[in-house]
């Protein structure tokens, strides 16, 4: 089946430092998702992008969907202890109801 | 407040026994997933439902059943034919509006198999 691949796998930062993690896919995808998980609790939506080129941003978070549809950034400046968890991105190919999920970026905050 | 609910939070169960999970949502959402999630993975398919009184398999159905017999309702239930069933268990729904389709999670509920 359809896969994406997610990286890093995990990132150590200082607190402060600007972090970035992508998605990429071997075909097109309409719509890229970003999620944050904490600890045993379900994923939430941090951004949507719909269009090729697409540039969000939802406070320190920018997220772009790639111009050849495969491929999707999400940036995360100063981080902070609270952005500690694991990102989540998802991809729509096609019109149908399913996500194709990475398998996700542990974000941890040196001591 | 409008969201997904899931119960339990947490699930113990002996080998050998069914057990169902519950999932309700009061968003008016058509669509509704069931995904399982294992230490350090991501996410992975179970069923799903695109409206009443239909569903579909997803990437790792066997061992499991569902039903969709409310909007607001889909229930999982995990059988003894499930191998390993042990994890932690995500429901999502998601209103279809046209290319839009940004999937809405539950707390989760996380079985232990004794």
């Amino acid at each position: 089946g359809q896969q994406l691949n997610q990286s890093p796998q995990s990132m150590f930062i200082q607190e402060g430092e600007d972090v970035s993690m992508n998605c990429t896919s071997s075909s097109i995808f309409n719509t890229w998702l970003w999620y944050k998980q904490e600890p045993g609790e379900g994923p939430v939506l941090l951004i949507a992008l719909y269009k090729a080129g697409e540039l969000t941003s939802n406070g320190r978070l920018t997220a772009q969907f790639g111009i050849t549809r495969k491929d999707s950034f999400l940036n995360i400046s100063a981080s902070i202890p609270s952005d500690v968890g694991i990102y989540f991105c998802a991809g729509r190919p096609g019109s149908n109801y399913q996500l194709i999920w990475g398998a996700g970026t542990k974000l941890i905050i040196k001591p | 407040d409008g969201g997904i609910t899931q119960s339990p939070k947490y699930l113990f169960r002996k080998e050998g026994q069914n057990v169902t999970l519950s999932c309700e949502q009061n968003l008016n959402h058509d669509a509704m997933y069931w995904y399982r999630q294992d230490p350090g993975q991501g996410l992975r398919l179970i069923y799903y439902s695109q409206i009443v009184n239909d569903f579909q398999k997803g990437d790792i159905a066997e061992g499991y059943s569902v039903s969709r017999e409310k909007k607001e309702s889909f229930p999982l239930t995990v059988t003894s034919a499930q191998k390993n069933p042990t994890a932690f268990y995500l429901c999502a729904s998601t209103e279809w509006q046209g290319e839009k389709n940004e999937q809405f999670f539950g707390p989760g509920t996380r079985l232990t198999v004794l």
